[in-house]
């Protein structure tokens, strides 16, 4: 089954940009979607296919997504970004969605 | 605008059946693929099921087949899971989402309920 790989954690101070990346193999030729989750509260999608914001999301968010690698980037980051993070593909070799494991962003 | 409400969660002893409810409101219900997922304590997300708007096509994941099933009634604007064998592992937040998808190669989930708990203890 296909796999996706995040760091654990990321730390960043307010006002430094943030990379999460998403591992997985040939994952630029599929399509990436990123959810953001705070504590205690459900997921809130803030890119879909690779580089899409929804509306509400604020542009300090993007995404990109090539080779082995997918990157969700935070510029100027704020305390309420703190959250866990987590990436998203649809496989469809088996028709499933996989998830990473998600990466917690800690804002020093 | 979307809003998306389960239910039906709670404490089941291991063995036991559960069935959880989502009901959907702010969008037609009937013309969008939707999805569970559900979170362990401390864990991440697990995705479970889909179902397609007429509820004619379906997919899940290996780890619940052949014990949890989704549906829905679009009459009621309802989605459903129903749960049976279920195991101390299967101890979650349960979400239900609303899918979207893109010429049905990728799919993603824009609208999420706020989640409901199954504890699955003696």
């Amino acid at each position: 089954s296909y796999v996706l790989t995040q760091p654990p954690s990321v730390s960043v101070a307010p006002g430094e940009p943030a990379r999460i990346t998403c591992g997985g193999k040939k994952i630029g030729t599929a399509s990436v979607h990123w959810y953001q989750q705070k504590p205690g509260q459900a997921p809130v999608l803030v890119i879909y296919s690779d580089s899409d914001r929804p509306s509400g999301i604020h542009e300090r968010f993007s995404g990109s997504n090539s080779g082995n690698t997918a990157t969700l980037s935070i510029s100027r980051v704020e305390v309420g970004d703190e959250a866990d993070y987590y990436c998203q593909v649809w496989d469809s070799r088996s028709d499933h969605v996989v998830f990473g494991g998600g990466t917690k962003l800690t804002v020093l | 605008q979307v809003q998306l409400v389960e239910s039906g969660g709670g404490l089941v002893q291991p063995g036991g059946s559960l069935r959880l409810s989502c009901a959907a409101s702010g969008f037609t219900f009937s013309d969008s693929y939707m999805t569970w997922i559900r979170q362990a304590p401390g864990k991440g997300l697990e995705w479970l099921s889909m179902i397609s708007g007429p509820g004619s096509v379906m997919y899940g994941a290996d780890s619940v087949k052949g014990r949890f099933t989704i549906s829905r009634d679009n009459a009621k604007n309802s989605l459903f899971l129903q749960m049976t064998s279920l195991r101390a592992e299967d101890t979650a937040v349960y979400f239900c989402a609303r899918v979207k998808a893109a010429a049905a190669i990728s799919w993603w989930f824009d609208s999420w309920g706020q989640g409901v708990l199954v504890t699955v203890s003696s």
